[in-house]
């Protein structure tokens, strides 16, 4: 079982919806969640960011631990066709080296006028 | 604002020739990193630097070599291509500011690497 799973998707919704994007991880010692967008031909960059549990709001987006399960989720409300892009979720535990930064391999979203 | 910059943007190399992608950042960042991007592999750390004067493996570091010329520049060097180095490399840096915090990382725009 590899550390993160993310589904690659890719995920088409129409103008308005409410998205979800998830990953699951297995090491219980993850502290720090992020996520990051990236859109096509381009670098990554962080969308958001929560450490330990519970839910972080920023405007449209919304993220979510569960750390009880393991789960993490991004939802996007009133989805835009800016927002089409590839998602990437990453996390960490607490300690240990920089280098060891987990992402998952990114869920392509493709928001329909 | 220029944050991280990457050169070349894009590079055709055959089998055996070598090259450098140079990486810079101007955010006074301690910790830089260099990783590639596949198709259906995700990001993966090739080499990273936590401060100036040290480099430390990543996931993927075999065929790849490093320098951390000063804190602003970090180099990944291929000394001898192969087909399987095609890809997408990002240079990244970020402020490792508090003990065992989490690295939240500023990536370069990416180097698109093709080896023939």
């Amino acid at each position: 079982q590899k550390e993160v799973e993310q589904d690659p998707g890719p995920l088409s919704v129409p103008e308005g919806a409410i998205v979800s994007l998830n990953c699951t991880y297995s090491n219980s010692a993850f502290q720090y969640f992020m996520w990051y967008r990236q859109y096509s031909r381009k670098g990554p960059e962080l969308l958001m960011y929560t450490y330990s549990s519970g839910n972080k709001e920023d405007g449209r987006f919304t993220a979510q631990v569960d750390k009880s399960s393991k789960y993490i989720s991004l939802f996007i409300r009133d989805s835009q066709p800016s927002d089409s892009a590839t998602y990437l979720c990453a996390m960490k535990g607490y300690g240990g080296s920089q280098g060891n930064l987990i992402f998952g391999k990114g869920t392509k979203l493709s928001v329909k006028p | 604002n220029a944050g991280v910059t990457q050169t070349p943007k894009f590079q055709v190399l055959k089998t055996g020739q070598s090259m450098t992608l140079q990486c810079a950042q101007d955010m006074n960042h301690n910790s830089m990193y260099w990783y590639r991007q596949d198709p259906g592999m995700g990001l993966r750390l090739i080499y990273y630097s936590a401060s100036e004067g040290t480099t430390d493996k990543g996931e993927v570091p075999n065929g790849y070599n490093v320098s951390r010329l000063n804190k602003r520049e970090f180099s990944l060097r291929l000394e001898s291509a192969a087909p399987s180095q095609t890809s997408v490399y990002f240079c990244a840096s970020s402020e490792w500011g508090k003990s065992s915090g989490a690295n939240v990382l500023t990536f370069g725009a990416g180097s698109r690497l093709t080896v023939l």
